[in-house]
């Protein structure tokens, strides 16, 4: 089993729709947490980290689920500019081991 | 502070030519990750480093690779002699706490 599991998707959603996507971890003792965005034939640069209690930061809403080992993205509004590979990221050991996931590509449609 | 610096952006080279990628951290940062990018097996991480030191390289598919950090604001990976399946995007990433920089990376294309 992987460590870091996506769905790979596409998502192709229209303009202004909600889309969400989930992420699960293999290593219970996983610390921390992250969500990562990369732009075709960009570096990944971070987006958010996760925490416990579930963040918001704009239109963007992580949770993380540790009793269930999945952490997710959700984002309201989507815009054209939002189109981009989002990446799951877990360090494992507290010690910024940090696994990625293999992205979900995201197509925010006119 | 101009975030993680890679160079060469591109590289091509031919098979069995020794390649030199090089990465200078963000400066106050003390981890630093090689990750490599392939269609097929996504972003893999190769080694790193923390205050200089090694500290995981299980990720380094074999002898052919291999990774040093002489001083705080320096690293480099080597591969030799390289191979067609090495071709991929080799980026580089520096740490405080909490996620990773990465920098712009290198794309690696061995013929």
């Amino acid at each position: 089993r992987k460590e870091v599991e996506q769905d790979p998707g596409p998502f192709n959603v229209p303009e202004g729709a909600t889309v969400a996507f989930n992420c699960t971890y293999s290593n219970s003792a996983s610390q921390s947490f992250f969500w990562y965005r990369q732009d075709c034939r960009k570096e990944p640069k971070l987006l958010m980290s996760v925490y416990s209690s579930g963040n918001e930061d704009g239109r963007f809403t992580a949770q993380l689920n540790r009793a269930s080992q999945y952490i997710s993205l959700l984002i309201r509004d989507s815009k054209l500019s939002d189109s981009a590979t989002y990446l799951c990221v877990v360090d494992q050991t507290g010690a910024n081991n940090l696994f990625f996931g293999t992205g979900t590509r995201l197509t925010v449609i006119p | 502070d101009a975030g993680v610096i890679q160079s060469p952006r591109h590289e091509v080279t031919e098979m069995g030519q020794e390649v030199t990628l090089r990465c200078k951290p963000i400066s106050g940062h003390d981890y630093l990750f090689w990750y490599r990018q392939t269609m097929m097996r996504g972003l893999e991480l190769l080694i790193y480093f923390n205050n200089n030191v090694p500290i995981d390289d299980s990720g380094m598919p074999e002898d052919r690779f291999s990774a040093k950090m002489p001083n705080a604001s320096f690293s480099t990976l080597k591969i030799q002699p390289s191979e067609p399946r090495d071709s991929a995007v080799y980026f580089c990433a520096s740490s405080l706490v909490g996620g990773a920089f990465f920098g712009q990376g290198t794309r690696l294309t061995v013929v």
